[in-house]
C-alpha cells in the first residue's frame, strides 16, 4: 500500500511568489492534516480535513495561507504571496476514520525556501 | 510557556546501551502519548502510543506515561545503530473530534557501533 505522497519534495522561491504544494494521502483516510516545522522549532499543528470539509483550521498563520480537498482526496496548500517566514518544512498526515487521531501517517514533507 | 517541552539532545550512546527520552507538558488536558521516530529527510513515523497513564511495552521499547507528574518517558533498551534517528514527543486532548498534534522539539540520538 502506497504512504503518503508529497510533491515537490523541495521549493524554492522568492519572496511575494505563489507555491502551491500538494499531498496524497493514503486511500481510504477520510482524515487529512497538514503541519509545519520551522527550523528551531516544533512541529505545529495548521489544519485538519475531514473527506473535504475543514475540520480545524486554527493553526493556519493567516489568510495568505490556502488550503483545499477538492472531492475528498488529494489536498494542496496554497501560500500567496510568500513571506520569508514561511520557509520550513511542510508535512501532510492522513489517517482513518472513526479512529482518535492519535494514530497518524505522515509523508516526507516538502521543503519551502523563500528567499 | 511550551506546552510540551523536549531536550534536543543531541544523545549518542554506544551500541548495546539503554537510552532513556523524556518529555514533560503543561496541559492536563492531554490524553493521547505518542512517540514517533524521524529519519533524516522523511517524516515522522509513529512508535508507540499510550492512552493516559500507565506503561506499554513492544519489543525493546517501553513507553511510560505519569499524569501526576506530567512526564512521559521512552526507554530503549539493546539499543542499535538503526535506531539513530530523531524522536519526537506527541500529544492530544482525548474528546471528541479535536486530532490536533502537539509536539515536543525532539531529541537526536546516535548509537555507535
Amino acid at each position: 500500500e502506497a504512504g503518503v505522497t508529497q510533491f515537490p519534495s523541495h521549493s524554492v522561491i522568492e519572496k511575494g511568489q505563489t507555491v502551491t504544494l500538494r499531498c496524497d494521502p493514503i486511500s481510504g483516510h477520510d482524515n487529512l492534516y497538514w503541519y509545519r516545522r520551522v527550523m528551531g522549532k516544533e512541529i505545529k499543528f495548521l489544519l485538519h480535513f475531514v473527506k473535504e470539509s475543514k475540520q480545524d483550521e486554527s493553526g493556519m498563520p493567516n489568510n495568505r495561507f490556502l488550503a483545499e480537498r477538492t472531492g475528498g482526496t488529494y489536498s494542496t496548500l496554497k501560500v500567496q504571496p510568500a513571506e520569508l517566514e514561511d520557509s520550513g518544512v511542510y508535512f501532510c498526515a492522513s489517517s482513518l476514520a472513526g479512529t482518535s487521531g492519535y494514530e497518524q501517517y505522515f509523508g516526507p514533507g516538502t521543503r519551502l525556501t523563500v528567499t | 510557556q511550551k506546552e510540551v517541552e523536549q531536550d534536543p539532545g543531541p544523545l549518542s550512546v554506544p551500541e548495546g546501551a539503554i537510552v532513556s527520552l523524556n518529555c514533560t507538558y503543561s496541559n492536563s488536558a492531554f490524553q493521547y502519548f505518542m512517540w514517533y521516530r524521524q529519519y533524516s529527510r522523511k517524516g515522522p513515523e509513529l512508535l508507540m502510543y499510550t492512552y493516559s497513564s500507565g506503561n506499554k511495552e513492544d519489543g525493546r521499547f517501553t513507553a511510560q506515561v505519569d499524569k501526576s507528574s506530567k512526564y512521559i518517558s521512552l526507554f530503549i533498551r539493546d539499543s542499535q545503530p538503526s535506531d539513530s534517528a530523531t524522536y519526537l514527543c506527541a500529544m492530544k486532548r482525548g474528546a471528541g473530534n479535536n486530532r490536533k498534534l502537539i509536539w515536543g522539539l525532539g531529541t537526536s540520538l546516535a548509537v555507535n557501533p
